[in-house]
């Protein structure tokens, strides 16, 4: 069973617009990570969250946790055509056993 | 420094051949993960290696062995191919258990006719 799930499956923005990604979970975490997916590739690793973390910054990446919620929130500012990918959340509740979403696949438009 | 290496990159196999899937890292890490890629579906695991020597099953392990061959190695076999496995695989790998990042291969995607 999938642990994380993502919404919306789907998103198509201009160059330039703001993304955001969210990411619901079922039970406690020690952790969240976010991946790209380039098409056709494998999954490169954007960033990870604790869970006594609130909010992390990398270059235009901005994740929220909210762990009363069981939600988190990928936001990509500044698109650019080159962010075309889809994005998956992934939580380690069970130690080893990673649990990835199925992911939004996220369309820039020039 | 190549990171994660997969073999072969596409396979056409028929149902009940049998064939191994090779990973290698060399980034000296003690973690190796292999997972399926189903469409609209995420990554799910199938086995994974927290050190050498040790492999464990993950969420979807039924029709696959592992073998953790060397820190470096880590081979998933098909013993007996059925249609339902065709699927990307992808090999990871990780400094340790789910608190670090894990690094992936580029996938090999397998077709069972």
């Amino acid at each position: 069973s999938q642990q994380g799930e993502e919404d919306p499956q789907a998103l198509s923005i201009q160059e330039g617009e703001n993304a955001t990604m969210n990411c619901s979970y079922k039970t406690s975490i020690n952790n969240l990570q976010w991946y790209r997916q380039n098409s056709g590739r494998g999954l490169v690793h954007l960033i990870l969250i604790r869970s006594n973390e609130r909010e992390k910054h990398s270059g235009r990446l901005r994740v929220t946790l909210d762990t009363s919620k069981k939600s988190s929130s990928l936001l990509i500012t500044a698109s650019r055509a080159a962010d075309t990918a889809s994005y998956f959340c992934a939580t380690d509740a069970l130690g080893n056993d990673m649990r990835f979403g199925a992911g939004t696949r996220l369309t820039v438009k020039p | 420094n190549a990171g994660v290496t997969q073999t072969p990159k596409f396979q056409v196999l028929k149902t009940g051949q049998s064939m191994t899937l090779q990973c290698a890292q060399d980034m000296n890490h003690n973690s190796m993960y292999w997972y399926r890629q189903d469409p609209g579906m995420g990554l799910r695991l199938i086995y994974y290696s927290a050190s050498e020597g040790t492999t464990d099953k993950g969420e979807v392990p039924n029709g696959y062995n592992v073998s953790r061959l060397n820190k470096r190695e880590f081979s998933l076999r098909l013993e007996s191919a059925a249609p339902s496995q065709t699927s990307v695989y992808f090999c990871a790998s990780s400094e340790s258990g789910g608190t670090n990042e894990q690094f992936f291969g580029p996938g090999t995607r397998l077709t069972v006719l």
